[in-house]
């Protein structure tokens, strides 16, 4: 089993609609997660971390459920500038560990 | 914020030759740096954690012979491919915490394509 699964998309939608990611973790020693947007051929950008009280940051809300071990991520009014791969992150402690990736899933916003 | 250098951004070799991948970070000392790798349409895969002054750490089936990794300062880390080949035509990206606080950032990236 794959340390960080998610959906394999790819999700196409068109500007304006919701979308929501779901993500699934394995190791229950997993301490800190966090949604990352990778655009094609570049590094991944850090788009929010995700807290058990669930959090915000305008058009997107992230979601943690230790019990289920279980992160969503859930995008209002897509722009096509939010066209890319979300990555699902966690790492095992908030000491100096590794990220550890899920494989992503593609967003493609059509006009 | 805390920023990683990483050069080159794109390498072409050829078969059998050696490439060098630098990270440096620029406004904090980075005890330990994060080498990955990423195939087309794959996750990004952990291959090693360097750590300053000592012998980096490989994930397994990764062979440390052929992937060098060097970290002889708080600033910089190197990753070399040694008698590169064709499949390991890749993008090689580092990450390091900033111990200040401000998380993980990444380097650019370097897209490897043996020939």
């Amino acid at each position: 089993r794959k340390e960080v699964e998610q959906d394999p998309g790819p999700f196409n939608v068109p500007e304006g609609a919701t979308v929501a990611f779901n993500c699934t973790y394995s190791n229950s020693a997993s301490q800190s997660f966090f949604w990352y947007r990778q655009d094609c051929r570049k590094e991944p950008k850090l788009l929010m971390s995700v807290y058990s009280s669930g959090n915000e940051d305008g058009r997107f809300t992230a979601q943690l459920n230790r019990a289920s071990q279980y992160i969503s991520l859930l995008i209002r009014d897509s722009k096509l500038s939010d066209s890319a791969t979300y990555l699902c992150v966690v790492t095992q402690t908030s000491g100096n560990t590794p990220l550890v990736f899920g494989k992503g899933t593609r967003l493609s916003v059509i006009a | 914020g805390a920023v990683v250098s990483q050069h080159p951004s794109r390498v072409i070799c050829k078969s059998g030759t050696s490439v060098k991948i630098e990270c440096r970070s620029l406004d904090f000392q980075a005890t330990t740096m994060f080498w990955y790798r990423q195939f087309p349409k794959k996750s990004l895969m952990l291959m090693a954690t360097s750590n300053e002054g000592s012998k980096a750490t490989y994930e397994q089936g990764v062979e440390k012979d052929k992937f060098l990794i060097n970290h002889a300062s708080l600033t910089l880390s190197t990753l070399t491919v040694t008698s590169a080949h064709p499949e390991d035509s890749s993008f090689y990206i580092c990450s390091a915490r900033d111990p200040r606080g401000y998380g993980y950032t990444f380097g650019s990236g370097t897209r490897l394509t043996v020939v």
